[in-house]
């Protein structure tokens, strides 16, 4: 198991509501990343956070946005919630020590869309 | 764009025998490429990664994978399969674009029969 943490586990929504899911990234790693995973799909690129700036952002609109806070944990706050939005949530922190070291993933939040 | 493709939904092998799982990868410049198994209900867990050098890599669990530039493909291979090994397995790459994100193909399904 990796040391990265979500919560909640999973979460049920209606449309157009508001949604915030946490992540505590693994112990001395200070970039976090948010990934998409819809069902039968692989998992898509969000957004990066390194040192509480985003550093990075992926196809996705302004109504998903975040936050790192100082001691590197993260939010994902998704608005206007739509039905394509149910999917699983996954965060990944790593180590910008190297460029090239691996993310390690926490176990995700299941967000349901009604 | 970069991007990464696994040709094969699903890859049935029975216990004992060598596992192969394909991934082909398609960038503009050195190709930072990854793989990583998931298991039901559980986030991503790194198997192994080749940044350079050697062209065959080792990683957990006696996954190795296979880099070759001329095919532009990294297979991933082991042994001998466990029925344990039975998992979503997911190659990517780094997104030079977005920070040290990465670029998920869609997984490929291993089934490994006793």
């Amino acid at each position: 198991e990796t040391g990265v943490t979500q919560s909640p586990t999973h979460l049920i929504k209606t449309r157009g509501q508001q949604v915030t899911l946490r992540c505590s990234s693994q112990s001395g790693h200070n970039t976090v990343s948010w990934y998409q995973q819809a069902l039968g799909q692989g998992p898509q690129f969000i957004f990066q956070y390194y040192r509480e700036e985003e550093n990075g952002r992926g196809n996705f609109p302004p109504r998903f946005s975040g936050l790192q806070f100082p001691n590197y944990s993260s939010e994902l706050n998704v608005n206007a919630l739509e039905l394509d939005d149910s999917a699983l949530y996954l965060c990944a922190s790593s180590s910008t020590g190297t460029r090239y070291n691996e993310q390690f993933f926490g176990p995700g939040t299941r967000l349901t869309v009604l | 764009a970069q991007s990464v493709a696994q040709p094969e939904d699903q890859v049935n092998v029975a216990e004992g025998n060598p596992l192969t799982v394909k991934c082909t990868y398609s960038v503009s410049g050195n190709p930072y490429l990854f793989w990583y198994v998931q298991y039901p209900n559980r986030g991503l867990q790194f198997l192994l990664k080749y940044i350079t050098g050697d062209n065959l890599v080792k990683g957990s669990y006696g996954f190795e994978a296979e880099f070759n530039k001329s095919q532009t493909s990294f297979h991933l291979k082991k042994p001998s399969a466990l029925v344990s090994d039975s998992a979503l397995y997911f190659c990517a790459v780094r997104d030079d674009q977005a920070g040290t994100a990465l670029i998920f193909g869609k997984g490929t399904t291993l089934s490994v029969s006793s």
